[in-house]
């Protein structure tokens, strides 16, 4: 089946520190992979996406390239803020208007 | 920006009652969907729908909830009898054909007491 595994968190950062959250798929077939973002009390916001091998999606300063080698879709932001405090989750959604699947989510805290 | 709406944003309930959260999807958009967080978990999916049926539902979707899209923009989730771990962040969600991306609406919190 399908399926997302990032890394556990929380990751607690110093302002301006570089930010890597990791995150795998499985997936059948050929899989779109995203990264949203739920700051505290609100929704959930599409930061980047990519839809095939080798796509780097991103947005924000946020970057994360689909490896299908290594079946990964690593974020990373090479100077973090305060204001990127936040739950990141990774997602795939296999084409067809199937569903998304999410990973767990990494809570993210930078303090300044 | 096109948005999906959803209402209202915080539903209280009481053990038993009924809900029924709203949600206006994207105007252009073909496939719906509803997906719960409980609070500090994971986002589960629920369920799709697709020309005016369900296409594809999670095991948590059992015989209390039921999905209507009863005109051409709204779509509902019904939880018929409300059971204290209901209580959870509902996000609906749209998307088209045309791109394999989905947009949430900010979600409705629904609080069982």
């Amino acid at each position: 089946g399908n399926s997302v595994t990032q890394m556990e968190g929380p990751v607690t950062l110093s302002e301006e520190a570089f930010l890597t959250i990791n995150c795998t798929y499985t997936a059948t077939g050929y899989p779109s992979l995203f990264w949203y973002v739920q700051y505290p009390g609100e929704g959930l916001q599409l930061l980047l996406k990519a839809t095939k091998a080798d796509d780097k999606g991103s947005n924000k300063g946020f970057e994360a390239t689909y490896r299908k080698e290594t079946t990964s879709f690593h974020l990373e932001k090479g100077s973090v803020q305060v204001s990127d405090s936040a739950v990141y989750f990774c997602a795939l959604s296999v084409t067809g208007g199937f569903k998304t699947i999410f990973g767990a989510g990494t809570r993210l805290f930078v303090k300044a | 920006e096109p948005e999906v709406t959803q209402t209202p944003s915080h539903q209280v309930t009481q053990m038993g009652q009924e809900v029924i959260l709203r949600c206006v999807p994207i105007s252009n958009h073909l496939y719906f969907y509803w997906y719960r967080q409980i609070l500090g978990q994971k986002v589960e999916f629920l369920v799709s729908f697709y020309n005016n049926e369900i296409s594809e539902k999670s095991e948590i979707f059992d015989d209390q909830f039921s999905v209507e899209r009863p005109d051409g923009s709204n779509f509902t989730l019904k939880i018929r009898s409300t059971k204290l771990e209901d209580s959870a962040m509902y996000f609906c969600a749209s998307l088209t054909a045309a791109k394999n991306i989905q947009y949430f609406g900010a979600g409705t919190r629904l609080s069982v007491l």
